[in-house]
């Protein structure tokens, strides 16, 4: 099984509020599980990523928590500003695949003022 | 660090024509890339391997003939989009592969064939 399935498909979030996303994927194989934003009209950028080791990674207002057991994963977004409405994107990759990534469907979130 | 560019940005072309986009690694070198197509409000969908040195390995449902992929450089690969028809038109990302797994993006190119 190479999918990974993302929710929800949509967020609306107040400012100062905590966004929330959830990817959950079948192949243990995956060992490198990154998120990527992307704003309309540009490529995905790198916000932050995990390896099955850990359970919890935190970069700034941005954390990922891993459950390895569950086979699922989410974003944290503390502090959620209007600047960081945009789409993001959950992925999967093994390094025995060459590193292909599995993209989750997306999640547009949208932060109101 | 870790920037990559793609050449152009947006392109429109008449139907039966070819257009080459370029992606390029600035500030490291990269022996794979990926090709990517993605269409309003969808996921990324993963078009082939670019391997510098080597033939290109493609997805399923990808036509090799028509999605021309080389990889000369350890910081250029380039995608030909041959005979192109309005169902190509589409906005297509590449990546380069930095280390063990991570993929950094280009900004895209938005191809409008007409």
């Amino acid at each position: 099984q190479q999918q990974v399935k993302q929710s929800p498909q949509s967020l609306i979030v107040q400012k100062g509020g905590i966004s929330i996303i959830n990817c959950a994927y079948e192949n243990t194989a995956f060992d490198y599980f990154p998120w990527y934003q992307q704003f309309p009209g540009k490529g995905p950028a790198l916000l932050i990523a995990i390896r099955p080791d850990v359970s919890e990674k935190k970069e700034g207002r941005f954390t990922i928590s891993f459950n390895k057991s569950a086979k699922q994963f989410s974003l944290h977004i503390m502090d959620s500003q209007p600047g960081d409405s945009a789409t993001y994107f959950c992925a999967a990759s093994m390094e025995t695949s060459g590193s292909r990534l599995t993209f989750g469907e997306g999640t547009q979130l949208t932060v109101n003022p | 660090g870790a920037v990559v560019s793609q050449h152009p940005s947006w392109v429109i072309c008449k139907s039966g024509t070819s257009v080459k986009i370029e992606c390029r690694s600035l500030d490291f070198q990269a022996t794979t890339m990926f090709w990517y197509r993605q269409f309003p409000k969808q996921s990324l969908m993963l078009m082939a391997t670019s391997n510098e040195g080597s033939k290109a390995t493609y997805e399923q449902g990808v036509e090799k003939d028509k999605f021309l992929i080389n990889h000369a450089s350890l910081t250029l690969s380039t995608l030909t989009v041959t005979s192109a028809h309005p169902e190509d038109s589409s906005f297509y990302i590449c990546s380069a592969l930095l280390g063990l797994g991570t993929q950094y993006f280009g900004p895209g190119t938005r191809l409008l064939v007409l």
